[in-house]
């Protein structure tokens, strides 16, 4: 498997309860990011990674736990979240955190609180 | 502050015509590079071409290029001999000194035969 991949694809919750999205990247990448995706809405940043340390923090609300245990793998648990929390979360890695470093995203887990 | 700024929402081009998408930046860094991503309804954002701030000339890949004018503070994206397959959202960004990846609102590209 190639890329950079997340699961689940799609994900339907409550908001009592708590899930985990997983990201997963086989590009040897040493940067990782969490990035929230609303409609009509740019890209919002929330966590970013590098060599497995957080690096940034985008004021994102305690609801949302990042956890990134090695430099392959991203971790977003999720607990008590609010109808306005409904997104597509995207994960992206990239080679370093350089101006130049593109960043290869993942397809995406489409998140509904209900 | 960085900002982008994507003023089309949606466009329209028909098959094998050349089409340009518009992208606008704002920041005060002397050194920044600028992306162009592809997003089709599957969800996942494609990167397709680079432009670095201190690059002479003009970024291409293939059927895309980009259109830097630096005084103007513009990164259009041009796609030549448009495909069905481009029918997709196109996603301008830019990564400053703060290293933040920031995007613009987006544009909506339809291809039509």
């Amino acid at each position: 498997e190639t890329g950079v991949t997340q699961t689940p694809r799609h994900l339907v919750m409550g908001m009592t309860n708590k899930k985990s999205l997983k990201c997963e990247q086989h590009l040897g990448h040493n940067a990782m990011y969490w990035y929230k995706q609303s409609a009509k809405k740019p890209l919002e940043l929330m966590f970013v990674y590098s060599l497995e340390e957080r690096v940034e923090n985008n004021s994102v609300p305690s609801r949302f736990s990042p956890e990134c245990p090695n430099s392959s793998h991203l971790f977003l648990h999720l607990h008590t979240l609010q109808p306005e929390d409904s997104a597509l979360y995207l994960c992206a890695s990239s080679r370093g955190q350089g101006i130049g470093n593109e960043q290869f995203f993942g397809p995406g887990t489409r998140l509904t609180v209900l | 502050a960085q900002k982008i700024t994507q003023t089309q929402p949606g466009m329209f081009v028909q098959e094998k015509e050349a089409v340009t998408l518009d992208c606008t930046y704002d920041t005060s860094d002397q050194s920044y590079g600028l992306f162009w991503y592809k997003q089709p309804s599957s969800g996942e954002m494609i990167f397709l071409i680079y432009q670095g701030s201190y690059d002479e000339q003009n970024a291409t890949e293939g059927r895309y290029s980009l259109n830097f004018q630096k005084a103007r503070k513009s990164a259009n994206l041009v796609i030549s001999a448009s495909q069905l397959g481009d029918s997709a959202m196109y996603f301008c960004a830019m990564r400053g000194g703060a290293d933040k990846l920031i995007f613009g609102t987006g544009t909506r590209l339809q291809v039509f035969p």
